[in-house]
């Protein structure tokens, strides 16, 4: 059975960078179908996508995070990361990261949803 | 960018009843790119619905999802005490590919 593990500092500085690591066990993140995506959710709010990455490397951001994200996967480490440049107070949420799945079946693409999370990690920005 | 309303923000029923939750796309959305989450408190989203009707593994029968275009619902038929919790639907869409509406709390009546 799969499961993901977020891992990193619980505080950051404003101006600096956030990093976190996604932990893949259970299976490979290489040589799979899945994306492998990284959300957010600040206190008593609701859930925001930040960024995605397939094995291949290639990613996809959210356009209102775009200039200051970075997405990178590790398959030799069997590890995704992402990188939040220039993080303010408004950046402090749990950040959870997420598997989802996007196939092509019988001539259209069908979207499976996320069903595997990790627990979260809860990050401030503060000084 | 494809914007979701869910309504109403919060559905205040009993244990037993049924409960109809509302999810709105401000642009058609293509049934197989429709999900829906139940999130505890303290916990990650757990996947509900994908596909818009098709129930994700080990989700018990109670819940169903049905709609199709701009207009989704997921619906649980006898609500357990343990469904009085938030629930999120999500696009799978081209920019940005994934968007999520703001959620309805099911609480206690």
């Amino acid at each position: 059975q799969v499961q993901l593990q977020e891992s990193g500092p619980g505080l950051v500085k404003p101006s600096q960078t956030l990093s976190l690591t996604c932990t893949v066990s259970g299976g490979s993140i290489g040589g799979s179908d899945y994306y492998w995506n990284w959300l957010r959710q600040p206190a008593g709010k609701g859930l925001e996508w930040v960024g995605r990455i397939y094995t291949s490397g290639i990613t996809k951001y959210n356009p209102s995070l775009k200039s200051r994200v970075t997405i990178s996967v590790d398959t030799s480490k069997n590890q995704f990361s992402l990188n939040l440049t220039s993080v303010t107070a408004a950046d402090t949420a749990v950040y959870y990261c997420a598997r989802d799945l996007l196939e092509w079946v019988s001539g259209a693409y069908y979207y499976y949803g996320m069903d595997v999370w990790g627990q979260g990690t809860t990050v401030t920005v503060s000084s | 960018e494809i914007v979701l309303t869910q309504s109403p923000g919060t559905l205040s029923l009993s244990p037993g009843e049924r409960a109809t939750l509302s999810c709105r796309a401000s642009q058609s959305v293509s049934g197989s790119y429709l999900a829906w989450y139940q999130q505890r408190p303290g916990q990650a989203p757990r996947l509900l619905i994908y596909g818009a009707s098709s129930r994700a593994t080990g989700i018990p029968d109670r819940f169903s999802g049905s709609g199709s275009g701009t207009d989704f619902t997921l619906t649980i038929s006898r609500l357990e005490p343990e469904d009085f919790v938030m629930y999120y639907c999500q696009q799978y869409g081209s920019s940005p590919p994934i968007t999520f509406g703001p959620g309805t709390k099911v609480d206690i009546k």
